[in-house]
């Protein structure tokens, strides 16, 4: 069976410090892989998605950046934290190209930033 | 574009009482509909889902009809327990290759005893 991994579940960061969240799946191949964002109060932001390796868009310029190193591997960065990057955030994956897949989340990091 | 309006919450309710939660969309084309849970502290999990018009997705009591010629998707169940105290989002799917979804606010149900 499929399984999402992300870590670390929480993370205390001052501002302008460098971020590194990661996300891992397995079982599964060539899965789309995707970054939300969930702020306080809001709802869920798409931040980027990836397709394979190498590959990411990006959906709103922001002060983060992913990467996709593996195939089953996805990060999230940034150089220098600020106070709105905030909040909780979601890794998921999909099988297939089809829209009609459905996402598969992943437990969360929930990041605030002092 | 696309997007999917969510009625404001926070709802409440008491246990066995009836929930509807209303949602409607705007969409280019058939997109794919969906409801996430989001149980306090943790991800979301996928409810249900319907990928075309006149679908029903049904999961643990909850039901969802996708109606095109109103575009909408309302989740409801019959009689809710305090265990469905979540967040609920309804979601589309553009159905392209490599589209995310794209969420709405997400509704805030509290069951009690």
């Amino acid at each position: 069976s499929q399984t999402i991994h992300q870590w670390p579940a929480t993370l205390v960061q001052p501002v302008g410090s460098p971020l590194s969240l990661e996300c891992t799946v397995e079982g599964t191949s060539n899965p789309n892989l995707y970054w939300y964002r969930q702020a306080a109060g809001r709802g869920l932001q798409l931040l980027f998605y990836s397709v394979g390796i190498g590959q990411i868009s990006s959906e709103v310029p922001q002060n983060l950046s992913a990467s996709r190193p593996q195939d089953r591997q996805f990060i999230l960065s940034s150089k220098k934290l600020l106070l709105s990057d905030s909040g909780f955030y979601l890794c998921a994956w999909s099988v297939g190209l089809a829209g009609t897949d459905t996402q598969y989340f992943g437990p969360g990091t929930r990041l605030t930033v002092l | 574009g696309n997007s999917v309006t969510q009625m404001e919450g926070p709802v409440t309710l008491s246990e066995e009482a009836f929930l509807t939660i209303n949602c409607t969309y705007t969409a280019t084309g058939y997109p794919s509909l969906f409801w996430y849970v989001q149980y306090p502290g943790e991800g979301l999990q996928l409810l249900l889902k319907a990928t075309k018009a006149d679908d029903k997705g049904s999961n643990k009591g909850f039901e969802a009809t996708y109606r095109k010629e109103t575009t909408s998707f309302h989740l409801e169940k019959g009689s809710v327990q305090v265990s469905d105290s979540a967040v609920y989002f309804c979601a589309l799917s553009e159905n392209q290759a490599g589209t995310a979804l794209i969420f709405g606010k997400g509704t805030t149900l509290s069951v009690s005893s």
